[in-house]
């Protein structure tokens, strides 16, 4: 079975560009989840989707962070325009259930996104 | 607000010995307790997991260890092999809740 995908793995770009990542989580996940890893930090969550539905994005920044999850399978996120702080592995996970259930997490190999 | 903290950045331990990773939490309300490992480039992948309910479990080489009265958990691995160099993650939830992580431990076992 293949795990949660994700592109491009490597990402250089200077501030004030745009930039976006790509995530196929594990065929059958209804709930999918971003989060971004800081240099000597853990995972943090921005955004988390149960099927197309953003249920928690409370940490998301919003003035310039954005996430879709078109029919509920892949999902895009969004960085206009990049600063120098966002620099980070942002990194993808899914889960077959979410909320009441401790479901396992799976996490793809991350994106790390280096901002000039 | 770290809810989840793991004071020890890193860990060197000899091939064959006892690896004891600790992991402390501030949040009363996380019931639900997870150990993931990450090698370099990869992402975190799911090591061993514990409900508020026990105080201990174990698999293989690897158990953990609940207080919940002191919020502290620790992870257990014995023998330590080479192949358990990476950067160990706690995390933890409560029911409902996102999952929370510390900020990892470097475990590095010389052979």
């Amino acid at each position: 079975e293949a795990g949660v995908v994700q592109s491009p793995r490597y990402k250089i770009i200077e501030k004030k560009q745009p930039v976006a990542f790509w995530c196929n989580p594990i065929s059958g996940h209804n709930t999918l989840y971003w989060y971004r890893q800081n240099l000597g930090q853990g995972p943090e969550l921005l955004i988390r989707y149960e099927n197309e539905e953003a249920v928690d994005d409370s940490q998301l920044p919003k003035d310039r962070f954005s996430a879709e999850r078109l029919k509920g399978v892949d999902s895009t996120l969004k960085i206009q325009p990049a600063e120098l702080g966002d620099s980070a592995v942002y990194l993808c996970a899914s889960s077959d259930l979410a909320g009441g259930s401790y479901n396992e997490q799976f996490f793809g190999p991350g994106t790390r996104l280096t901002v000039l | 607000d770290q809810q989840v903290k793991q004071n020890s950045p890193s860990l060197s331990v000899q091939e064959g010995r006892i690896s004891i990773l600790n992991c402390d939490y501030t949040n009363s309300m996380f019931d639900y307790f997870l150990w993931y490992k990450k090698y370099p480039a990869e992402g975190p992948t799911f090591l061993i997991s514990i409900s508020s309910i026990k105080d201990k479990n174990e698999d293989g080489r690897f158990t953990v260890f609940l207080n919940k009265s002191a919020k502290h958990l620790s992870l257990h691995i014995v023998p330590s092999q080479p192949g358990d160099s990476a950067v160990y993650f706690c995390a933890a939830r409560a029911l409902g809740g996102d999952m929370r992580f510390g900020a990892g431990t470097r475990l590095t076992v010389k052979p």
